[in-house]
């Protein structure tokens, strides 16, 4: 089945620094990409999607390409604030699965930034 | 943005007990969905909802399970009798369409089953 594997947290690091958050994925057909953010007592927010492979999605001052090749989806901020600390899920969408409109999962990365 | 609700936040209940969790989701949404996330593992997907049916559920989605929106009411996942391996974290999520729509997440609802 589908599966997607993303960096182990907890991920601290000071303002200012840059983040990179691996994730990886397999699935049978090409599916569409997606970061998802949780901050504290919220529900997963959407922060970007990519559904086409080689292209790039970006939000908040975060980005991922979609690498087809490589099969990863990684996210990437050049300078992280304090504001910054949530957990963060890479998840997928694949239209050969039976269920659509179903995601799959990471487990999370906990980010921690401190000032 | 456009909020999902779920109730309640928090739910401990004795080991088979029924117990229902509510979810109010995005006014003019048409799809629903349960996703479980067991303490440290990642979420997982149980079931989706449209047009008052199941469309498809997971492995995870067990007998003892039922979901329904009656009357455009709350949306609610109903576990009779619950198991100690019902313990997790339930988010419920809705969204105006399938696959590429993004989907909206509620805070969760932590059940503990003793």
């Amino acid at each position: 089945g589908d599966s997607v594997t993303q960096t182990e947290g907890p991920v601290t690091l000071s303002e200012g620094t840059s983040l990179t958050v691996n994730c990886s994925y397999e699935t049978k057909q090409y599916p569409t990409l997606f970061w998802y953010v949780q901050y504290p007592g919220e529900g997963p927010q959407l922060l970007f999607k990519v559904p086409k492979a080689n292209e790039k999605g970006s939000n908040r001052g975060f980005e991922a390409t979609y690498n087809k090749e490589a099969t990863s989806f990684h996210l990437q901020k050049a300078s992280v604030q304090e504001s910054d600390s949530a957990v963060y899920y890479c998840a997928l969408s694949d239209p050969g699965t039976q269920v659509v409109g179903q995601l799959t999962f990471g487990r999370g990365t906990r980010l921690q930034v401190y000032a | 943005g456009p909020k999902v609700l779920q109730i309640p936040s928090h739910q401990i209940i004795d080991m088979g007990q029924m117990v229902t969790l509510n979810c109010d989701p995005v006014s003019n949404h048409l799809y629903f969905y349960w996703y479980k996330q067991i303490l440290g593992q990642q979420m997982e997907f149980l079931v989706n909802f449209y047009n008052g049916k199941v469309m498809e559920k997971s492995k995870l989605f067990k007998d003892q399970f039922s979901v329904e929106r009656p009357d455009g009411s709350y949306f609610t996942l109903k576990i009779q009798p619950t198991a100690l391996e019902d313990s997790a974290v339930y988010f419920c999520a809705s969204s105006y369409g399938q696959s590429s729509y993004e989907q909206y997440f509620g805070p969760g609802t932590r059940l503990t089953v003793l």
